[in-house]
Parts: C-alpha cells; structure tokens; sequence
C-alpha cells in the first residue's frame, strides 16, 4: 500500500488569486493523479503526471489553469491558477499502486473561493 | 465516451434490507473493474476488484460481459454500509475511468 499526504487539507482563497496544493507519497510511484471532486458527486480527472514527463490533461483541463509539477518518485504539485467561485472543490491526488490496479488516495484539499 | 455508468446518483435502503448498486461499463477489450468506497471523513479506497471475486464486507460483485455490468450486491445491508460508492474500470493503459458515483443510505 502507499500512504498519501496533501497540504494543505483545506484553504479559503479569494478570486483571481492561485493555490498550489503538494502531494507526497512515502514510496516511490510511477503513475500519479489529480481528481477533483465537488462533495458527494462525481470523481473528474485533472490529468495524469509521471516523474520524467509532461502531464497529460484531460478534456477540459488546460496546463495554464492546472499547471502541475512532478520533480520526482515521490511528490508532485497542482496549481489551481486565478481562481474563480468555480474552482471550489476537493482536489485529490492519488497513485497506482505497484501491482498496477489499486488506487491509492490522499486525503484531498478542500478549496473554498470566494 | 462515457466509460463507465452508474445510474443511480442516491440509494436508500432499510437496515436489513438488500442492496443493489448498478454499474454498467462500455469497453471493447477485457475490463478489468472495481468498486471504490468513501466513508464519511475518510478518504476513497478500493473495496473490491473483479477479478479477485472475494465478498468484502459482505459485498459482492459479477462481472456480466453479456450485459456488460458490474454490480455491487450485498443481502443484508447495515448502518455502516452508508457511504459513496464509485464503479470504476481500467484499461490497458494504466488509465482508469470513475462512475458518477452513488449515494448510498442505509436508513436504521
């Protein structure tokens, strides 16, 4: 198993302002990933970043919005850019684990703008 | 493409009761699916995989390539059963795709 932490757990931001929220992992891990999820509904896809590469985005999420960084095996960053109202959300990110199936995830951030 | 369905958004069911969340997938390789829970203040985590074919905390799950569904049954459902379920499946590419997710409430 891989224990995920994420800081901060939560933040009141103000519009137009941004938030990078870090994610480490307390071993190493290939494939690592961002979700946002409004509370109790659906788990969206931010995108994918692997150590070594540039992030892979999903429909609807764009690197100057979400710039993320992966500086190695064990950490990333996601920045949640000039923030709107809309952006309020948990932010979780999460690995696969090293028998390629399972899912490990943090805590989540929860962002609040106002 | 949508991947994977779970038309219920909200289930409530009567302590004792049997619980039924549905799941249906589209996918043209073998799929390979889970089922995720997350409890009240506490982060998501894995309760079953298909493959393993294990009950979990009394649920259980079947693939139906025929119908193309994955399931989640338990017989007798309890308090403790309360919480947000999401179907989820991966390809072959490591990429995995979440159900809308479904409410589950199990009423004492």
């Amino acid at each position: 198993s891989a224990v995920i932490s994420q800081k901060p757990s939560r933040d009141i931001c103000q519009r137009g302002t941004s938030l990078t929220i870090q994610c480490q992992v307390d071993s190493q891990v290939t494939m690592m990933f961002w979700y946002r999820q409004q509370p109790g509904q659906s788990l969206t896809l931010i995108a994918t970043a692997n150590q070594g590469s540039e992030a892979t985005y999903e429909s609807g999420f764009v690197i100057d919005k979400f710039p993320i960084s992966r500086p190695n095996l064990t950490f990333s960053t996601l920045t949640v850019s000039n923030m709107s109202p809309e952006d309020s959300s948990i932010y979780l990110c999460s690995v696969l684990g090293q028998g390629g199936y399972e899912q490990y995830f943090g805590p989540g951030t929860r962002l609040t703008v106002t | 493409a949508q991947r994977v369905t779970q038309p219920e958004k909200l289930l409530s069911v009567f302590k004792g009761a049997p619980v039924e969340l549905k799941c249906n997938y589209s996918y043209s390789g073998s799929p390979e699916l889970f089922w995720y829970v997350q409890y009240s203040r506490q982060r998501l985590q894995l309760l079953l995989r298909h493959i393993s074919r294990e009950s979990i905390k009394g649920f259980t799950a079947d693939l139906n390539k025929g119908e193309t569904s994955f399931h989640l049954k338990k017989p007798f459902a309890q308090e403790e059963d309360s919480a947000m379920y999401y179907c989820a499946l991966i390809d072959t590419g490591n990429q995995f795709y979440f159900g809308t997710g479904t409410s589950l409430t199990v009423i004492p």
